[in-house]
């Protein structure tokens, strides 16, 4: 079974500045989909940005970008110029792409929170 | 941009009750799935649904649950004899036929069980 382990519970950082979210996953399968959802107080979960792990260039969606390691089953989330309607839970996502194994289920790691200082 | 919809957005039952909450998924969507989140921990996944049917679940969607899609927009989850231990978030979410589609999420519906 395939498991998502996000280390960092809590981030801060500076409005304006840059961070960057931890993730890492264990598999078994070359080929799946990784993903971050950015859940605000709201509770909402919002796609973020997402990775196929078949592409060897790393996702950029404006301030937020990954850094895909596929070797080290690595997938850190970018976020640069940090705004305060960042601050949010961030969770890392894993889904197989091989239907019959695994099916379509997101598997989730622990999220992180992150807070973002005026 | 279309979203996925869910009522009640709180939902406040005892213990040994039946509660339903109900999503209207994104409407060119073909995939329908339920996830949960108690309080402070991670998302799990429940189920999913396709072409009427379940298509997957997990060892938490047990007896004690049902889900479906009693007409062309409504997908419902069911929760029969709830538990304090169902107190949690529950999300619907949906995506398109293709199997790289992301999921859309709705906003969730807060179940408290007393």
């Amino acid at each position: 079974a395939q498991t998502v382990t996000q280390s960092q519970p809590e981030m801060s950082v500076q409005e304006a500045e840059t961070v960057t979210l931890s993730c890492t996953y264990d598999t078994s399968e070359s080929d799946y989909y990784l993903f971050w959802y950015k859940q605000p107080p709201s509770r909402q979960m919002i796609l973020v940005i997402r990775q196929e792990a078949y592409k060897q260039q790393n996702a950029t969606e404006n301030r937020f970008s990954v850094n895909f390691q596929k070797a080290a089953k690595s997938f850190s989330l970018k976020i640069s110029d940090s705004q305060l309607g960042d601050a949010a839970m961030y969770f890392c996502a894993y889904r197989s792409a091989t239907w019959e194994t695994s099916g379509s289920r997101l598997t989730f790691g622990e999220g992180t929170q992150l807070t973002v200082n005026p | 941009e279309p979203e996925v919809t869910q009522t009640p957005s709180h939902q406040v039952t005892q213990m040994g009750q039946e509660v339903i909450l109900r999503c209207v998924p994104i409407s060119n969507h073909l995939y329908f799935y339920w996830y949960r989140q108690i309080l402070g921990q991670k998302v799990e996944f429940l189920v999913s649904f396709y072409n009427n049917e379940i298509s997957e679940k997990s060892e938490i969607f047990d007896d004690q649950f049902s889900v479906e899609r009693p007409d062309g927009s409504n997908f419902t989850l069911k929760i029969r004899s709830t538990k304090l231990e169902d107190s949690a978030m529950y999300f619907c979410a949906s995506r398109r036929g293709s199997y790289n589609s992301p999921l859309h999420f709705g906003n969730g519906t807060r179940l408290t069980v007393t």
